[in-house]
């Protein structure tokens, strides 16, 4: 899993909660991803940062908030509009700009809404 | 808009048998193909990659993929399946001029048995 952490590794949110997911990277890259599994739906893009400050939405943003304040941090934040958050959560980064470079992957989070 | 497809949710091979995993894809300019290997409950590891040049790519673990352009295919293989190559199996692609994202398939579960 690289040097990318997460956390926590499970966490159980009651219906109206808000949640705050940790990634935190030591790999010097510039950009930053956050991506929502479902079993069978594969990998979709919640936001993604190319740099500090600055994030753009993915293709399933609603109901998720992020923030960019350092460039090893990219928290993730599930709010109560988003409407079935119970999922595998994964974090990544990669050199910004770089087409031809792999991303890498934290060891993700699972989510459970009780 | 850039796509992935996966066309096999499960593909059993015996151990010591060769193996394929299908992935096909659709971009409107110069793709950028990777090979990613989940195992239960972990964050995704990167296999393989095709920028450019050589159609045949070899990648970690003994793995390999064919590039075909005619056929927009990138298929990953293996000359002889272990047990341990038990996982699921994600095919990506990022477009030219697409800033850093991914898309990806669905996911190809292996299972490899004696």
């Amino acid at each position: 899993d690289g040097g990318i952490t997460q956390s926590p590794k499970y966490l159980f949110r009651k219906e109206g909660q808000n949640v705050t997911l940790s990634c935190e990277q030591n790999l010097n890259h510039d950009a930053m991803y956050w991506y929502r599994q479902d079993p069978g739906q594969g990998l979709r893009l919640i936001y993604y940062s190319q740099i500090v400050n600055d994030f753009q939405k993915g293709d399933i943003a609603e109901g998720y908030s992020v923030s960019r304040e350092k460039k090893e941090s990219f928290p993730l934040t599930v709010t109560s509009a988003q409407k079935n958050p119970t999922a595998f959560y994964l974090c990544a980064s990669g050199p910004s700009g770089g087409r031809y470079n792999e991303q890498f992957f934290g060891p993700g989070t699972r989510l459970t809404v009780l | 808009a850039q796509s992935v497809a996966q066309p096999e949710d499960q593909v059993n091979v015996a151990e010591g048998n060769p193996l394929t995993v299908k992935c096909t894809y659709s971009v409107s300019g110069n793709p950028y193909l990777f090979w990613y290997v989940q195992y239960p409950n972990r964050g995704l590891q990167f296999l393989l990659k095709y920028i450019t040049g050589d159609n045949l790519v070899k990648g970690s673990y003994g793995f390999e993929a064919e590039f075909n352009k005619s056929q927009t295919s990138f298929h990953l293989k293996k000359p002889s399946a272990l047990v341990s190559d038990s996982a699921l199996y994600f095919c990506a692609v990022r477009e030219t001029g697409t800033a850093s994202k991914l898309t990806f398939g669905t996911g190809t579960r292996l299972q490899v048995t004696l």
